[in-house]
């Protein structure tokens, strides 16, 4: 079956720093991959979206990458902010149902100032 | 621009009641979504309508649940009976564009059900 394993534990690391999160995903795929940032208590946000043949995507202090052959996503947040702080959730869909998205369970971020 | 917005945010009920989740999605928006967190699990597709249409429902759990987008603007998600395993998150999320290759979700804040 499709799964989407994104680090459970928590990411912690020191304000400045880059933080790199991870996305993995067996017997699937996609022709699409989303990054969506999500607070406590609130929806997700989406962020980023990349393509199966785009190799990497940047917005503003954010970069994405994708490589098929390895089935992995790669999510850097550069020069990371306590605002930074929060559950980032990778999503992927196919072409055959490219509006229905399937999650990971997401990695929790926290910036230390 | 007001956003995708949920009501009740939170419910909570006795097993075997009935619970109306409401939806309205971003003005313009043809393409709707349910979604659903339960505890300690991934957010999972529920179903896709396109304005009044449902496209694809295939991720509805089973036949207590009911959605329905009268008129193709806001939507309402039905659960009756209620059982305890339908307690978690419900997140609807509208796009304009059909599909995710050409933009993404506005989800809205989620109505949290509890079902005691």
């Amino acid at each position: 079956s499709q799964k989407i394993e994104q680090n459970s534990e928590a990411l912690n690391i020191q304000e400045g720093k880059t933080a790199t999160l991870t996305c993995n995903y067996t017997n699937y795929s996609p022709a699409y991959l989303q990054w969506y940032r999500q607070d406590p208590g609130r929806g997700p946000v989406f962020l980023l979206l990349i393509r199966e043949n785009e190799k990497e995507k940047r917005k503003e202090r954010l970069k994405v990458t994708f490589d098929t052959t390895l089935k992995q996503s790669l999510f850097h947040i550069t020069a990371s902010q306590p605002a930074d702080s929060a559950t980032y959730l990778c999503a992927l869909a196919g072409m055959d149902s490219s509006y229905k998205l399937i999650f990971g369970s997401g990695t929790r971020l926290l910036v230390r100032p | 621009e007001a956003g995708v917005t949920q009501f009740p945010s939170h419910s909570v009920i006795e097993k075997g009641q009935t619970v109306t989740l409401r939806c309205d999605p971003i003005s313009g928006h043809d393409n709707l979504y349910w979604y659903r967190r339960v505890m300690g699990k991934e957010i999972k597709f529920l179903l896709h309508f396109v304005k009044e249409s449902k496209q694809d429902e295939s991720g509805m759990p089973n036949n207590r649940f009911l959605a329905e987008r009268t008129g193709g603007t806001y939507s309402t998600l039905k659960v009756q009976p209620a059982e305890l395993e339908d307690s978690g998150v419900y997140f609807c999320a509208s796009s304009l564009w059909r599909g995710t290759n050409t933009g993404e979700l506005f989800f809205g804040e989620g109505s949290r059900l509890t079902v005691l």
